[in-house]
Order: C-alpha cells, then structure tokens, then sequence
C-alpha cells in the first residue's frame, strides 16, 4: 500500500497566524482528503482534493478559511488561516484505495492555537 | 441524515473475554462499512471492510441492515487489541465516522 507522510507532524501557533500542511504520497493517487479531529471528537471530513480543479469542501468548511493546493497527483496542502484556539485539532489527508472505498490515512498533524 | 453511532466510549474487558464493539448507522443508500483501529502512538488504519466478509487478527464484522448495525466482534480478547476503534460509512466520496470506542484489555 501507498506510504503517506505529513510534515509538519506537530506544531504550536499563535491566533491569527497561517499554517500550511504538507502531504506527501508515494505513488500517483486521484483523489485526496483532508479531515479535522477535534480533541474528544471524531474525523470530519474537511473537503476532498483533485488534481487539477477546485478542492470540493464539505458543509461548514470554507476555501478562505482552509484553502487547499494539489499541484499534482502526490502531493497537496492544507492551509489553516487565521488560526483561533478552536483550529487545535489533528489534521489529516488520506487517499483511497485502489481496490474497494477504503480510505488510507497519514499520521497527522497535531495543531495547537495558543 | 447519514451517521455512525458508536454508543460506548469506552469498553474494558479482561483478557481472554469476548468483546463486541457496537455501530449502528443511518444512511438512504446501499451502505459500505468499515472498522478502523488507532493504536496507541499509531496512526488509523484500516481493520475491516464489510464487503470483504473477512477476519482481521480474530475481529469479524456482519453487516445487519435490518438492524442497521455493524458490530465488531472478537470472542477471546488480547492485551495488544488495546486502541481506540472507529466505525465508518462510506457516503459518496467521504467517509462518516462514528465518535470512537477506546477498548482496554487488562489481564
């Protein structure tokens, strides 16, 4: 299976600052996914990221707030603008499986707004 | 309105007892199921999928649409089953988590 990496892998930031996250695939992949996990919370589904279009958001998540880049079809970014406390969360992209649905998921990126 | 329930925050059981870790769903469509497990310090992985009908380190999964359940079972648990389990549903392109069950086995 595909190896997935996510730099940085924890970071603390003060309210108001920006923080891209990087993830990087191993092999071409068509569809990427970015999700949030907020302490004591489940995954949530940020928004899904092609190569070559717009990234499709989910309801309650907009491109000003986490624009999304995915210059091509191993890499993309997420960036957290204008961070507040609320933005502590782990982030993490995952990509699909070649066989079924599954999703396959990086190690994360721990957030903490100061 | 399409959810995964995961009615147990936490499950403690002693080693070599049966364990059964609880999903339901809500979903319109033809549902496609999966378990996924975060050990401690690991990232999330993939368990099982219900299409596979498959057992994955002694866990079995039946999907019981008339029940909409989707329950994790494994009769005799270990030490090492230790980890937090995520039930998922696969809507369209995104997966919809359940909010997790953290099962701990104690000898």
């Amino acid at each position: 299976s595909a190896v997935i990496s996510q730099k940085p892998s924890r970071d603390i930031c003060q309210r108001g600052t920006s923080l891209t996250i990087q993830c990087q695939v191993d092999s071409q992949v068509t569809m990427m996914f970015w999700y949030r996990q907020q302490p004591g919370q489940s995954l949530t589904l940020i928004a899904t990221a092609n190569q070559g279009s717009e990234a499709t958001y989910e309801s309650g998540f907009v491109i000003d707030k986490f624009p999304i880049s995915r210059p091509n079809l191993t890499f993309s970014t997420l960036t957290v603008s204008n961070m507040s406390p609320e933005d502590s969360s782990i982030y993490l992209c995952s990509i699909k499986g070649r066989s079924y649905n599954e999703q396959f998921f990086g190690p994360g990126t721990r957030l903490t707004v100061l | 309105a399409q959810r995964v329930t995961q009615p147990e925050k936490l499950l403690s059981v002693f080693k070599g007892a049966p364990v059964e870790l609880k999903c339901n769903y809500s979903y319109s469509g033809s549902p496609e199921l999966f378990w996924y497990v975060q050990y401690s310090r690991q990232r999330l992985q993939l368990l099982l999928r219900h299409i596979s009908r498959e057992s994955i380190k002694g866990f079995t999964a039946d999907l019981n649409k008339g029940e909409t359940s989707f329950h994790l079972k494994k009769p005799f648990a270990q030490e090492e089953d230790s980890a937090m389990y995520y039930c998922a549903l696969q809507a369209g392109t995104a997966l919809i988590f359940g909010k997790g069950t953290t099962l701990s086995v104690s000898s």
